[in-house]
């Protein structure tokens, strides 16, 4: 079995100030891990992914999450965030092998104030 | 384009009045899913299929049908809709080649039962 923790439900924050968005993931097998966003009224896209190599992953719209594996965490991060980042993100996990079977967090809403 | 459609977009009823949630996808995919998205709940797996005629429970099935006769579509049946199937809905699709595969959502079904 697995689970995704995602803490903290709405993150407000200032235009252009660095943000973090936690998750904690559990599994007892080894997983691949996803961040997706939902911006209002839409479906959800894909921002980025972990599947295996370096822990570092990075999206195209400046965001990067890090793959921790003594931590069983993978964080979403942003140095500097803009009023369009305003979404709700949800981290995802599946085991290797088992990606029919994904686990997604309760989301954590990102509120930009301009 | 590559999309996956969800029709209806919106959709209210009653009690006990069947209903069916169309999903089709023009990639080609192999993989689909559903899923229900509430409130400090996050998306919860309602049934998945990994090919025609395949189909398998996820986390949330009950009271929840699903078929798959073509390849493109993966309609979801509610035989008997009750209040707490009340939720926003959304189909999903990927390609089986690999564990890079990207999931691609759809632009969500929202569903009041009085």
């Amino acid at each position: 079995a697995q689970s995704v923790t995602q803490l903290d439900s709405q993150v407000p924050v200032f235009e252009e100030a660095p943000v973090e968005l936690r998750c904690n993931y559990s599994s007892s097998v080894s997983v691949y891990l996803f961040w997706y966003v939902q911006y209002p009224n839409q479906g959800l896209q894909l921002l980025l992914k972990y599947l295996s190599g370096s822990t570092l992953v990075e999206s195209i719209n400046g965001f990067e999450a890090e793959f921790n594996k003594s931590q069983t965490s993978f964080h979403l991060r942003k140095p500097s965030v803009h009023i369009s980042d305003t979404a709700e993100y949800f981290c995802a996990v599946s085991p290797r092998g088992g990606y029919q079977k994904v686990t997604f967090g309760t989301g954590t809403k990102l509120q930009v104030i301009p | 384009e590559a999309q996956v459609t969800q029709n209806p977009r919106y959709l209210i009823t009653v009690t006990g009045k069947k209903l069916t949630v169309t999903c089709s996808q023009n990639m080609n995919h192999e993989y689909m899913s559903w899923y229900r998205q509430d409130p400090g709940l996050g998306l919860r797996q309602i049934y998945y299929s990994m090919n025609v005629e395949v189909t398998d429970k996820g986390d949330v099935p009950e009271g929840y049908k699903v078929s798959r006769k073509e390849k493109r579509n993966f309609p979801l049946i509610l035989e008997s809709p009750s209040p707490n199937q009340t939720s926003l809905y959304f189909c999903a699709s990927r390609r089986l080649a690999g564990d890079q595969e990207t999931q691609y959502f759809g632009p969500g079904t929202r569903l009041l039962v009085l």
